[in-house]
C-alpha cells in the first residue's frame, strides 16, 4: 500500500529563517511527486513536479528536491505571506497519494 | 487555462438527508476527473476517480458514490447522510497523465 509521510506536522518561522519540509514515500512505480499549497479553505494550488531522482525546481523562495525516497521542499528567507499548509503527492498510475501536510507559520 | 466551479461552498445537512455536490470543468476537455475528501488535520483522501462519461472507479467502500454524466462533469452523491461523511469535499481535474492536478475550491460539508 502506497504511505506518504511529511513532517513535521507544524513548523513556525519567524521571517527570514529558512528551513525544510520531508516528504516520505513508499509508492511502486513513481511517475512523479507533485507540491501544493493550501490556504485554510481553499483548495490545493500546485507549486512543482518532480520526475526522477536527482532533479530540482525552484520558485521565488521555494525550491523541491527529489530522491527514490524523499522530496524536500526548502523555504529560503520565508515571508509572512509563505503561511500555508504544504502538501506533497506523489503518483501511481492514475492517481494522487497526498500526505497530511506541513502547516508552516511565519511570523514578521 | 483551466478551472473547476465547484459548488455549495459550504452545506449543513442533517443525518440521513441526501446529498449532490457537482463540479464542472472548462478549459480542456476529455479530462481525468476525482474527488478528494479532507478531514480536519488529515491529508487529501482519494474517494473517485473518472478517465471518462459514466467510468467510475472507486477508491474507499463508503456511503457515497459519483457519476459523469458529461465530459466536464462529475458528480457525488449520497442517498443518506451519515455524521462521518463530515468533511471538506475537493474536485480535482487532469489534463492528462504526468500533469498536474488543478483543484476546485471545495465544499465544506458539516453532517448535524
Amino acid at each position: 500500500e502506497d504511505q506518504v509521510t511529511q513532517s513535521p506536522e507544524a513548523l513556525r518561522l519567524q521571517e527570514g529563517e529558512s528551513s525544510s519540509l520531508n516528504c516520505s514515500y513508499t509508492v511502486s512505480g513513481l511517475r512523479g511527486l507533485f507540491w501544493y499549497r493550501q490556504d485554510p479553505g481553499k483548495g490545493p494550488e500546485f507549486l512543482f513536479t518532480l520526475y526522477s531522482a536527482g532533479e530540482e525546481k525552484e520558485k521565488e523562495r521555494l525550491k523541491a528536491t527529489l530522491t527514490k525516497k524523499e522530496s524536500f521542499l526548502h523555504i529560503t528567507a520565508p515571508k509572512p505571506e509563505d503561511s500555508a499548509t504544504y502538501l506533497c503527492a506523489p503518483e501511481n498510475d492514475y492517481k494522487l497519494s497526498f500526505g497530511a501536510g506541513t502547516t508552516v507559520t511565519v511570523r514578521a | 487555462s483551466q478551472t473547476i466551479h465547484q459548488w455549495p461552498a459550504t452545506l449543513v445537512q442533517p443525518v440521513g438527508s441526501p446529498l449532490s455536490l457537482e463540479c464542472t470543468v472548462e478549459g480542456t476537455s476529455n479530462p481525468n476527473l476525482y474527488w478528494y475528501r479532507q478531514a480536519a488535520g488529515r491529508g487529501l483522501q482519494l474517494l473517485f476517480y473518472s478517465v471518462g462519461i459514466g467510468q467510475i472507479s472507486s477508491e474507499v467502500p463508503q456511503n457515497l458514490s459519483a457519476s459523469r454524466p458529461q465530459d466536464r462533469q462529475f458528480i457525488l452523491s449520497s442517498k443518506k447522510l451519515l455524521l462521518s461523511d463530515s468533511g471538506f469535499y475537493l474536485c480535482a481535474a487532469r489534463v492528462s497523465l504526468n500533469t498536474e492536478a488543478f483543484f476546485g475550491q471545495g465544499t465544506r460539508l458539516t453532517v448535524v
